[in-house]
C-alpha cells in the first residue's frame, strides 16, 4: 500500500517558468512532510519541509503548500533554473517514529 | 558537516553469495538508515538504527540483516543474494530537524 504518492513520473518545464510538482497521501496523521532532491549518481538531498499544522513554507525559489483535506502536498519552484532538473521525492513522517515514507519520485527536466 | 562513507561503491555479485555494505560516519549521530532505490518505487527503508546494537526493520527487511557495534559504522548484510536485491543502495543519517536525512553517494550492487 503506497501511502505516498507522486503520480507524474517526469515534468519537463521552460526555464524562468514555474514548476509544480504534486504528492498525494493516504495517512492522515503524517506530522511533516519533506522534498528531497536527487541528482544522477548521488544521494538525495534535503530540500524543504513542512509540518502538518502549517500550509506553506517558502525557502527562497522553493515553496511547499500542503492541503490537508485533499492529503496533498505540492513543491513550487520560482523560477525554474537548468540546475533543478533532477529527480524529487516527497517524504513524510511521524514524531516519534524515525521512519520516512518516500514517494516515487518525479524527474524534473528544465528545458533552456 | 556531516559526512558518511559507502563501502563498495560499486560491486557485482553471483547469486547465492553474501554482501556486505558498509556504511560510515564522521560524526556521533545516533540514527542510521539503509534504503534501497529502485525504478518505480523509490526509495523504500531497509532497516534502521537508533543506538549501538540497536535495530529495527523497515518496510522491505526480508533477506537483509544489519548490524551496528559501533557509532559510526553501520553495516547491511545480505546473507544469500538474489537477482531481486540488485538496486542502488543509500545510507543515511538523521540531522537538523524531524525527517531530515542526510545521504550517503549509493552503493550500486549487481547480482547476476
Amino acid at each position: 500500500d503506497q501511502q505516498v504518492k507522486q503520480n507524474s513520473p517526469s515534468l519537463s518545464v521552460q526555464e524562468g517558468r514555474i514548476s509544480i510538482l504534486n504528492c498525494d497521501y493516504t495517512n492522515s496523521m503524517f506530522d511533516y512532510f519533506l522534498w528531497y532532491k536527487k541528482y544522477p549518481a548521488e544521494g538525495p538531498t534535503f530540500l524543504i519541509s513542512i509540518s502538518s499544522i502549517k500550509d506553506k513554507n517558502e525557502d527562497g525559489r522553493f515553496t511547499v503548500f500542503l492541503n490537508k483535506s485533499a492529503k496533498h502536498l505540492s513543491l513550487h519552484i520560482v523560477p525554474s533554473q537548468p540546475g533543478d532538473s533532477a529527480v524529487y521525492f516527497c517524504a513524510a513522517g511521524n514524531f516519534g517514529n524515525e521512519k520516512l515514507t518516500f514517494g516515487t519520485g518525479t524527474r524534473l527536466t528544465i528545458i533552456p | 558537516d556531516a559526512g558518511i562513507t559507502q563501502s563498495p561503491r560499486h560491486k557485482v555479485t553471483e547469486t547465492g553469495t553474501p554482501v556486505t555494505l558498509r556504511c560510515h560516519q564522521t560524526e556521533n549521530h545516533r540514527y542510521m538508515y539503509w534504503y534501497r532505490q529502485d525504478p518505480g518505487h523509490g526509495l523504500r527503508l531497509i532497516h534502521y538504527s537508533y543506538g549501538v546494537k540497536d535495530t529495527d526493520k523497515g518496510e522491505v527487511s526480508d533477506g537483509y540483516s544489519v548490524s551496528r557495534s559501533k557509532t559510526e559504522d553501520f553495516l547491511l548484510t545480505l546473507e544469500s543474494a538474489t537477482s531481486s536485491q540488485t538496486s542502488v543502495y543509500f545510507c543515511a543519517i538523521s540531522v537538523g530537524g524531524p525527517g531530515e536525512l542526510f545521504f550517503g553517494e549509493g552503493s550500486r550492487l549487481t547480482v547476476l
